[in-house]
């Protein structure tokens, strides 16, 4: 039982690039969530999915994508990276609200 | 909308003192509190829970209590080691909300001198 797995650990791109964060959880949990974390600012949610095939803006949505590919994964897409993304990202899932979230190790992502 | 505020670190304490970590809330249902502990380079692990008022979380020797007449849920600790080292956020989730989230305090960082 793995938990909340999330690749890559580590990750430069250069203004302009694009990537996608992957997620993926072996709980068998309905909803998943996108964080990102900047030093001082606590955790900020991007995008939530309260289940397969749903997917909804948190806090800080602009510039960012997802998609809920299963129940198991949930996906963050960076179209266009800005140096403002430069920040650690968390997946988390969780059985239901207001059950307590599950994380996994984070993505370091460094935008030059 | 709702919100948690938690006391601004570093916290520095000596191996063996007291922990007091401050957090109080303000929701608009019934919320569950929760604190989480994140150790350097990992991500966050849920330390404890309290899920209604007047319930006590404990765990690894750590305890809060829900408190609904002040809205809090201050963490305490009786005798912290340097183990304990480690950003703490204070978090809720409302069971009466309609969005399906988790509110994060702004992250308590604790520091304990051998």
């Amino acid at each position: 039982n793995a938990g909340v797995t999330q690749t890559p650990k580590f990750q430069v791109l250069k203004t302009g690039q694009s990537m996608t964060l992957q997620c993926a959880q072996d709980m068998n949990h309905n909803s998943m969530y996108w964080y990102r974390q900047d030093p001082g600012m606590g955790l900020r949610l991007i995008y939530y999915s309260a289940s397969e095939g749903t997917t909804d803006k948190g806090e800080v949505p602009n510039g960012y994508n997802v998609s809920r590919l299963n129940k198991r994964e949930f996906s963050l897409r960076l179209e266009s990276a800005a140096p403002s993304q430069t920040s650690v990202y968390f997946c988390a899932s969780s059985q239901e609200l207001p059950y307590e979230q599950y994380f996994g190790p984070g993505t370091r992502l460094t935008v030059t | 909308g709702d919100s948690v505020t938690q006391m601004e670190g570093p916290v520095t304490l000596s191996e063996e003192a007291f922990l007091t970590i401050n957090c109080t809330y303000t929701a608009t249902g019934y919320p569950s509190l929760f604190w989480y502990v994140q150790y350097p380079g990992e991500g966050l692990q849920l330390l404890l829970k309290a899920t209604k008022a007047d319930d006590k979380g404990s765990n690894k020797g750590f305890e809060a209590t829900y408190r609904k007449e002040t809205t809090s849920f201050h963490l305490e600790k009786g005798s912290v080691q340097v183990s304990d080292s480690a950003v703490y956020f204070c978090a809720l989730s409302d069971r009466d909300s309609s969005a399906s989230k988790i509110i994060f305090g702004s992250g308590t960082r604790l520091s304990i001198r051998p």
